[in-house]
């Protein structure tokens, strides 16, 4: 079955620090976001991409975020310059028509 | 605007026994509402969905779910647990299209005991 596939798995980075989060979506999708998920509160949305471009994001994904599909392959999160509180888990997601996601199984980010 | 509340931060039953994971749903438009599991380091894993269709969805693993319209809830239920059902599970809901964002509850932690 085709998965969505991120990597690391899990990331360890300084705060103030670059850090791109890496995601290969199913290869006929059309629809790309990014989830996160803080340790104890909920699953909240970032950005959803369609088309080349950024098709909705939410308060969280300020200038510090963005996202690129570089190639034809993969769709990347970049956050500029990490804060504490980015620490948490992020998951890609892919959709062919925008209606049902498969999700990959995500990137602990830890920021020290 | 549209949420989603999971009654139940924690579940616990035993094998063999009915599972009832509580979710009640505030939406604008007729909403598309999801159940999703998630395994120790494993991904977000779709298990039914709601769609405008047959009120009583069923699901993977054996798991069903009923769109409630006056009780605005859409509760996953199961007729016998099984140990490899223990995992965390979120119900969601989207827009009317579909084609809008998820809004995820806290999730129910669901523990099996032999």
């Amino acid at each position: 079955e085709p998965e969505v596939t991120q990597t690391p798995s899990h990331q360890v980075t300084q705060m103030g620090q670059e850090v791109i989060l890496r995601c290969v979506p199913i290869s006929n999708h059309l629809y790309f976001y990014w989830y996160r998920q803080i340790l104890g509160q909920k699953v909240e949305f970032l950005v959803s991409f369609y088309n080349n471009e950024i098709s909705e994001k939410s308060e969280i994904f300020d200038d510090q975020f963005s996202v690129e599909r570089p190639d034809g392959s993969n769709f990347t999160l970049k956050i500029r310059s990490t804060k504490l509180e980015d620490s948490a888990m992020y998951f890609c997601a892919s959709s062919v028509s925008g209606v049902g996601y498969t999700f990959g199984s995500g990137t602990r980010l830890t920021v020290v | 605007a549209q949420s989603v509340t999971q009654l139940d931060s924690h579940v616990s039953v035993s094998e063999g026994t009915p599972v009832l994971l509580r979710c009640n749903y505030s939406s604008s438009y007729s909403p598309s509402l999801f159940w999703y599991v998630q395994h120790p380091n494993k991904g977000l894993q779709l298990l039914l969905k709601y769609t405008s269709a047959a009120t009583l969805v069923k699901g993977i693993n054996g798991f069903e779910a009923e769109f409630k319209k006056s009780e605005t809830s859409f509760h996953l239920t199961k007729p016998s647990a099984h140990m490899s059902d223990a995992a965390e599970y979120f119900c969601v809901v989207s827009g009317s299209s579909g084609y809008s964002t998820l809004t995820f509850g806290k999730g129910t932690m669901l523990l099996v005991s032999p």
